[in-house]
């Protein structure tokens, strides 16, 4: 099966650089995830990571290692508007998504 | 966006009635899922479809079913709903690349 461990929440300010971790154990690997969700929205997709390595876009980079079944996704620059919840999550067999429980970041001017 | 719509928006309902949310596509995406999303266990998924006809169960399936007559309508069925159905729904389309699009959701209350 699948897991997958996030922080629950982090703080950081407007301007600064954040990373957010995230750990997952899964029976097959078709690539990573990184969603973004505002409060009461839909999540949106940020980055689709299936290699090792850092993915770079704009303001936001992810970074995954396939060995020690690890991502981050880095917010440069961070804005007031970066305030959101940060979901990863993995295709497991077929369609079969697992997404972890979200990271809740909140950007302080 | 994947132009996908779903409704009702907003339900109230009381235990033990039968409900059903619709999810409207106009992307023609090959794949329809829907989720539920509760706080402290992020998205969960319940059940997806791979084409007309073709479904599978997700990891919280208990209580649901679905159905899928056009590529573009994936109907989640509650047959009789119980309070602990009480959540955020998601519906969201994909593509053989796996990146998946969502929709606005509907918020659902059992009394």
């Amino acid at each position: 099966g699948q897991n997958i461990d996030q922080p629950t929440e982090m703080t950081a300010t407007e301007g600064a650089i954040v990373q957010i971790n995230c750990t997952y154990q899964t029976s097959g690997f078709n690539g990573l995830f990184w969603y973004q969700q505002h409060a009461g929205e839909a999540p949106t997709f940020l980055s689709y990571n299936v290699l090792d390595g850092l993915e770079e876009k704009g303001r936001f980079s992810s970074f995954l290692s396939r060995s020690k079944g690890y991502s981050y996704l880095l917010l440069k620059e961070l804005q007031m508007k970066d305030s959101a919840s940060y979901l990863c999550a993995v295709p497991g067999g077929g369609q079969n998504f697992v997404f972890g429980p979200g990271t809740r970041l909140s950007v302080l001017p | 966006d994947a132009g996908i719509t779903q409704s009702p928006r907003h339900k109230v309902t009381e235990t033990g009635t039968p409900v059903t949310l619709r999810c409207h596509q106009t992307e023609n995406h090959r794949y329809m899922y829907w989720y539920r999303q509760d706080p402290g266990h992020g998205l969960r998924l319940i059940h997806y479809s791979y084409g007309v006809k073709d479904t599978d169960k997700g990891e919280v399936s208990d209580g649901y079913s679905v159905s899928r007559s056009k590529t573009e309508d994936f109907l989640l069925t509650l047959e009789s709903a119980t309070s602990s159905q009480t959540s955020v729904y998601f519906c969201a389309t994909g593509t053989d690349s796996y990146e998946q699009y969502f929709g606005p959701g509907t918020r659902l209350t059992v009394t």
